[in-house]
């Protein structure tokens, strides 16, 4: 059974700081990762998707690395902002079946301060 | 699009009632996925559906749970009868289909059971 852990739990810094987030995978047998982004009481909101081919995608000021074979992804966000504040959830879909069945890492809780 | 719609937004309701989750998948998206969301358990996949097919149920805790999909552009998920241990955050998404697509998420439907 997959399982993805995603560390830390949480996480304040100062604006302006670079920061890495972390998630873990127990099986390598993925299709694509996903980072999702969700503020207090709101859904989900889908920040980047990498295939199983790739090793990183970027959108802005995020970057998402991938390293399936280690069964790891970093989110990188650059220059941090207020506005980032928020829970970044990272997910795998299997290397099976027809849709995206997506398992969910618990989170990491970012607070940035100005 | 206005995206993935659910409704309602928010339900209290009282031990032993009938509830019914409502999603609007985003035109044009063959999977739906419907997601339960709680402290202790982050997010976990309940079903999903596939051309209106529903495919994998296997996260459906229970008899008291049921989805349909009677068209590509509406389904529902129903609680009958409701626990208090059934209050969560209920996610509807949907995406192209296939593992190379990525999931849209709705608002949530925040479910309280007392």
């Amino acid at each position: 059974k997959q399982e993805v852990t995603q560390i830390p739990a949480a996480l304040s810094v100062p604006e302006g700081e670079n920061l890495v987030l972390n998630c873990s995978f127990t099986d390598s047998a993925i299709y694509n990762l996903q980072w999702f982004r969700q503020d207090p009481g709101k859904g989900l909101t889908s920040l980047l998707l990498i295939q199983s081919s790739q090793r990183e995608q970027t959108s802005g000021r995020l970057n998402a690395s991938l390293d399936k074979s280690s069964g790891r992804s970093t989110l990188y966000i650059a220059a941090s902002q207020p506005g980032d504040s928020a829970t970044y959830l990272c997910a795998v879909s299997p290397n099976t079946g027809t849709a995206s069945k997506l398992t969910f890492g618990t989170g990491t809780r970012l607070q940035v301060t100005l | 699009d206005a995206g993935v719609i659910q409704s309602p937004r928010h339900e209290v309701t009282e031990m032993g009632q009938e509830v019914t989750l409502r999603c609007k998948p985003i035109s044009g998206h063959n999977s739906l996925f419907w997601y339960r969301q709680t402290m202790m358990r982050g997010l976990e996949l309940l079903i999903y559906f596939n051309n209106n097919v529903p495919i994998d149920d296997s996260g459906m805790p229970e008899d008291r749970f049921s989805a349909k999909m009677p068209n590509a552009s509406f389904s529902t998920l129903k609680i009958q009868p409701s626990e208090p241990r059934d209050s969560a955050v209920y996610f509807c998404a949907s995406s192209l289909g296939g593992p190379r697509f990525e999931a849209f998420f709705g608002q949530g439907t925040r479910l309280t059971v007392v």
